[in-house]
């Protein structure tokens, strides 16, 4: 199984909105509404941000929203902060019962 | 509150096998599936597999069948990831992660801190 694709960078001004994205083939992203995205902050372990596509946990922002497509997958920041500098990661659950991640995408804010 | 709490650092000689801990606290330990998810330097995460603390019923990536194997103490609420014949390409940030649920797709809601393992002669 082939790790899901991701750009490996993308940048955006405070305030702006960017959109990652995440693509996978028919038997993972395109198989489940079980995609999940992770932010990672250097030297940090990851945090859920996003799961089954576009569901957030308590306590994440609600400037970060998640959709689907056939096989490719996004996950969209809104009002960019400074904070919002990461890795970002996605995530399909596959048929074999485990998840595969993408490669990451590093986010800068300009 | 949930924590994972993971042991400290190691280092290997090639060859040699580690066995890293991860404590949890804050929920029942029986209700969620462990995952244990790598990072070598400057790379992306890599699923290795999870862990059924409840039944102690294990799936494995494919990858990792043969070298890899996931334990659980009940009585500590503890599990356990022991990978054997290291070579360099393992070394990397080892996570222990809890899996929110099969129902869900397996999204990881909570990590540990992570153990540096460092495979070195």
């Amino acid at each position: 199984q082939s790790a899901l694709t991701q750009p490996a960078s993308v940048s955006g001004s405070p305030g702006q909105s960017i959109t990652i994205s995440c693509t996978g083939t028919s038997s993972d992203v395109g198989a489940y509404n079980y995609v999940s995205w992770y932010q990672q902050h250097p030297g940090k372990a990851p945090k859920l941000m996003i799961y089954e596509v576009s569901n957030r946990p308590s306590g994440v922002s609600n400037r970060f929203s998640g959709s689907k497509s056939d096989n490719t997958a996004s996950l969209t920041i809104s009002g960019l902060q400074a904070e919002d500098e990461a890795d970002y990661y996605c995530s399909s659950y596959i048929r074999s019962n485990t998840v595969i991640f993408g490669g990451g995408t590093k986010v800068t804010v300009l | 509150q949930v924590q994972l709490v993971q042991s400290g650092a190691e280092v290997k000689e090639p060859g040699a096998s580690v066995k890293v801990s991860c404590k949890t606290s804050g929920y029942t330990f029986t209700g969620h599936n462990i995952h244990w998810v790598r990072q070598a330097p400057g790379q992306g995460l890599e699923c290795m597999g999870w862990v059924n603390p409840n039944t102690g019923v294990t799936k494995y990536v494919e990858k990792f069948q043969g070298r890899v194997t996931m334990t659980r103490d009940t009585s500590f609420s503890t599990v356990y990831m022991e990978l054997s014949s290291l070579i360099s390409d393992d070394t990397a940030v080892y996570y222990c992660a809890r899996d929110l649920g099969y129902n869900y797709g397996r999204p990881l809601d909570y990590w540990g801190q992570g153990t540096l393992v460092t495979v070195s002669s």
